[in-house]
């Protein structure tokens, strides 16, 4: 089975340039969650959808950062400006509903470096 | 808002050697969830608990879902090379919402030939 697929592994832009990080969840999944890990902050949640609609934002840091889920099986998580304390490891997550929803699976991530 | 605490935050063990790892947290947890992450890699789920008491076991990793329903323990049997990597629990209260998981920060393993 296919797992959580995101692109581009690996990302390196200058500051100010449009960071675009894409996410396809695993297929039946309704739920799809935004992640960022660092070193001083470990697993951040920045963003929950339910059903493509977004839930809980929350955790986005600033109005840098919009994410879009227009259909069930895509999602983008976008940085316009990028700065470089946006360097992180992104990942995307997604889960069943029901019982089973604490469960989630994560993507291999995007490796972002804003120089 | 919910705080998990685990622990050790690193182990150097020789390969072979059991290793055990845990996690508390201030309020009641009705799920907890261990996941692995190597290096450049996601994090891996590797064991689910649901139940109070539940012990789950997939293959050489054996967890525990502690019955005060605060606490969780994850153990290594016979430790080899490629266990290495972070080990993170994680939990959700009883509003069962993913979107509430708690991650642990990380258990740093590394196993010496």
């Amino acid at each position: 089975d296919a797992g959580v697929i995101q692109s581009p592994r690996h990302e390196v832009t200058e500051m100010g340039q449009e960071v675009t990080l894409r996410c396809k969840p695993i297929s039946g999944h309704n739920s799809l969650f935004w992640y960022r890990q660092t070193m001083m902050r470990g697993l951040e949640l920045l963003i929950y959808f339910n059903n493509n609609v977004p839930i809980d934002d929350s955790g986005m840091p600033e109005d840098r950062f919009s994410a879009k889920m227009p259909n069930a099986s895509f999602s983008t998580l976008k940085i316009q400006p990028s700065e470089p304390r946006d360097s992180a490891v992104y990942f995307c997550a997604s889960s069943l509903g029901g019982a089973l929803g604490n469960t989630i699976y994560f993507g291999e991530g995007s490796w972002l470096t804003v120089v | 808002g919910q705080q998990l605490n685990q622990s050790p935050q690193s182990m150097f063990i020789q390969e072979g050697e059991d290793v055990s790892m845990n996690c508390t947290s201030s309020s009641i947890f009705n799920t907890w969830l261990w996941y692995k992450q190597e290096p450049g890699e996601g994090p891996v789920l590797l064991i689910a608990l649901y139940k109070a008491g539940e012990l789950t076991s997939n293959g050489r990793l054996t967890a525990q879902f502690g019955i005060t329903r605060k606490d969780s323990f994850l153990n290594i049997s016979a430790s080899i090379p490629s266990d290495v990597g972070i080990y993170f629990c994680a939990g959700t209260g009883y509003s069962g919402s993913a979107r509430q998981l708690t991650f642990g920060s990380g258990t740093q393993l590394t196993v010496l030939p």
